[in-house]
């Protein structure tokens, strides 16, 4: 069965840095393209970027590019979206999911950045 | 960028109904076009890729047609648990989702 976990919800204060992950099982990881996708709470859903984990190529959207990075630890099976310094407006959950059709998702994680 | 509009916004059925949702995109994505699920509190799920094309799981009762700049999802008989959020999503030319109809009872 594929599963993709994501971690736990987190808190943080604009400024700070951030790593959130989300581990993939019951496929062979390194052959599937992982996305990262964001919703502002009440919102609709925004692509942000995606990674292949076989040789790390990544890809971004405009409006992501430059703001977050994201990664992969393949000997774990695990990818990752990352900050290095949040504002308010990263208020939001966020979702990995397989594929560009999103064939299967994480069941989100929710940051919230406020001082 | 590939623009996805939904329309309507909002549609209001009543259960055992018939509902169709709508997708338009700004330019020709061929068939490369899914349809998510959205319930509250939950992440979305595939309902739909390859424009027609019913994920693993999904009841017969949702039915995806269309390509190029046109698709429709169509929920033959609306149940209780069907209520909910859908988003369209075009995966052609990089990645981008419509703004959502939610189904409302």
């Amino acid at each position: 069965e594929v599963q993709l976990v994501q971690s736990g919800a987190e808190v943080k204060k604009p400024g700070e840095s951030l790593k959130i992950s989300c581990k993939c099982s019951g496929y062979t990881f390194i052959d599937y393209w992982i996305g990262w996708v964001r919703q502002v709470p009440g919102k609709g859903l925004e692509w942000m970027g995606i990674i292949f984990p076989g040789d790390s190529t990544a890809r971004y959207s405009p409006s992501f590019q430059g703001q977050v990075t994201i990664s992969v630890d393949k000997s774990i099976n695990t990818a990752y979206l990352q900050w290095s310094s949040l504002k308010a407006s990263d208020t939001a959950i966020y979702y990995c999911a397989r594929r560009g059709s999103a064939e299967y998702w994480g069941q989100g994680t929710l940051v919230t950045v406020s001082s | 960028e590939i623009v996805m509009t939904q329309s309507p916004a909002t549609l209001s059925v009543s259960p055992g109904e018939r509902a169709t949702l709508s997708c338009r995109a700004s330019q020709s994505v061929s068939t490369n076009l899914a349809w998510h699920q959205q319930k509250p509190g939950q992440a979305p799920r595939l309902l739909i890729y390859g424009a027609s094309t019913r994920a693993t799981g999904v009841p017969a009762r949702f039915s995806g047609s269309g390509s190029g700049t046109e698709f429709t999802l169509t929920i033959s008989s609306l149940q209780s648990e069907d209520f909910a959020v859908y988003y369209c999503q075009q995966y052609n030319d990089w990645y981008t989702f419509g703004q959502g109809t939610k189904l409302e009872i």
